[in-house]
């Protein structure tokens, strides 16, 4: 099946700090591929997907790109902000609708 | 409301007891997902369901059981409850299309700590 390697956390990081979060992946055939993040309390929700190679997602100042020849979908942010602090998840989705989630990376962001 | 509805929030009980939590969504996906998050394993599917009584194992169900008469219902027990079955707990729904851009949709979760 499916599986997701992501860097371990906690990432560290001061206000307005440049955000890398690594995510590689292993599936079969060419998976849609998502981020999604988890607030201190809360559900998870999406943040952003890419469906094919090539493929940038953006949505709040974060970024991933779709890259089939490293099967990688890093997460960044050029300017973090304190309100960013949470647990972000990659997932590729598979043909058969199944999301197969990394072990979540946890961001601090300090002021 | 619209959405997808977790019950209860909380949840305390002890080992060996049944507990039932309860999962609504109110925009008739057809897909209905249950996993449990635990630290140092990120999220594991433990049920879903891909329609009103079709149901089929996730990676760790065992423990667990499922049922789905209605599609817009997709309750989760503990048969007999276990120190080991200590987590949160998230459902989750998506219509199921084949469309590469569908995604899954979460829950608040269930918190649950067995005594």
């Amino acid at each position: 099946g499916d599986s997701v390697t992501q860097m371990e956390g906690p990432v560290t990081l001061s206000e307005e700090a440049f955000l890398t979060i690594n995510c590689t992946y292993t599936a079969t055939g060419y998976p849609s591929l998502f981020w999604y993040v988890q607030y201190p309390g809360e559900g998870l929700q999406l943040l952003l997907k890419a469906t094919k190679a090539d493929d940038k997602g953006s949505n709040k100042g974060f970024e991933a790109t779709y890259r089939k020849e490293t099967t990688s979908f890093h997460l960044e942010k050029g300017s973090v902000q304190v309100s960013d602090s949470a647990v972000y998840f990659c997932a590729p989705r598979d043909a058969g609708n199944m999301l197969t989630f990394g072990g979540g990376t946890r961001l601090m962001v300090k002021p | 409301d619209a959405g997808i509805t977790q019950s209860p929030r909380y949840k305390i009980t002890e080992t060996g007891r049944q507990v039932t939590l309860m999962c609504h969504q109110t925009w008739s996906h057809s897909y209905m997902f249950w996993y449990r998050q635990d630290l140092g394993h990120g999220l594991r599917l433990i049920y879903y369901s891909a329609a009103a009584d079709i149901t089929d194992k996730g990676e760790v169900p065992d423990g667990y059981v499922v049922s789905r008469s209605k599609t817009e219902n997709f309750p989760l027990t503990l048969e007999s409850a276990t120190r080991s079955q200590t987590s949160v707990y998230f459902c989750a729904s998506s219509d199921g299309l084949a469309r590469p851009q569908e995604t899954q949709y979460f829950g608040p979760g269930t918190r649950l700590l067995v005594l």
